[in-house]
């Protein structure tokens, strides 16, 4: 089994409606990431947690927003989508005790038409 | 901000080539990575380096961070169909856990 799982891994949807991507870890590491991808751009970071009281913003959050159930758990919201969040979304992980190696989920490929 | 560009953006080799990949900043960074992401797949890391001059061997493919921390090479000997894939440089600043990645370059070898 995958230690990091994405779900949904695809997903299309109208703007305007409330979006939600959950990502879920067996590594038992402490931090959790999401990014989005675009062609050209590489990865952003939008939000990042260091544990389950800590959150904080990347450098993309305007329009979205995360929450951190557990330690395992990290989902992360698009209240209102637009289309220009059309993108791929991957999740991460990290060990503090390890802070630079993030392993990464399988993506989720969203599409706001 | 802090920007990583990569080049090229886009290399189309065949089988048996060499090749070289750049990732340069004017930034410093405390350690660098790289990932290799394949279709429908999340970026897996190859290699970090940490020390300014750093080079690092893993197989046909050869890491180099620059003397100044600055920059970093990926030079890959006898290209393979099996090195076709993204390739994403990472840097971090040892503070918070924090990368910036690369704009990413393309490879895809054919035979």
């Amino acid at each position: 089994d995958a230690d990091v799982t994405q779900t949904p891994r695809n997903r299309i949807t109208k703007t305007g409606k409330r979006i939600m991507l959950e990502c879920s870890q067996t590594k038992g590491h402490d931090r959790m990431y999401w990014y989005r991808q675009d062609p050209g751009l590489g990865l952003r970071l939008i939000y990042y947690s260091f544990d389950v009281k800590d959150i904080n913003k990347g450098e993309i959050s305007d329009g979205y927003s995360v929450s951190r159930q557990a330690q395992a758990k990290f989902s992360l919201s698009l209240e209102s989508a637009i289309p220009n969040q059309t993108a791929l979304y991957f999740c991460a992980t990290s060990d503090s005790a390890s802070t630079d190696t993030q392993y990464f989920g399988p993506g989720t490929r969203l599409t706001v038409l | 901000t802090q920007l990583l560009e990569q080049s090229p953006q886009f290399l189309s080799i065949q089988e048996g080539e060499n090749l070289t990949v750049y990732c340069n900043s004017s930034s410093v960074f405390s350690s660098l990575q790289w990932y290799r992401q394949e279709p429908g797949e999340g970026p897996v890391l190859l290699v970090t380096v940490v020390t300014g001059g750093e080079v690092k061997k893993l197989k046909r493919l050869t890491f180099q961070f620059g003397d100044a921390r600055k920059d970093s090479s990926l030079h890959i000997t006898a290209a393979q169909p099996g090195d076709t894939g993204l390739y994403l440089c990472a840097g971090s600043t040892g503070t918070a856990s924090k990368l910036t990645f690369g704009t990413g370059t393309r490879l895809q070898v054919t035979l």
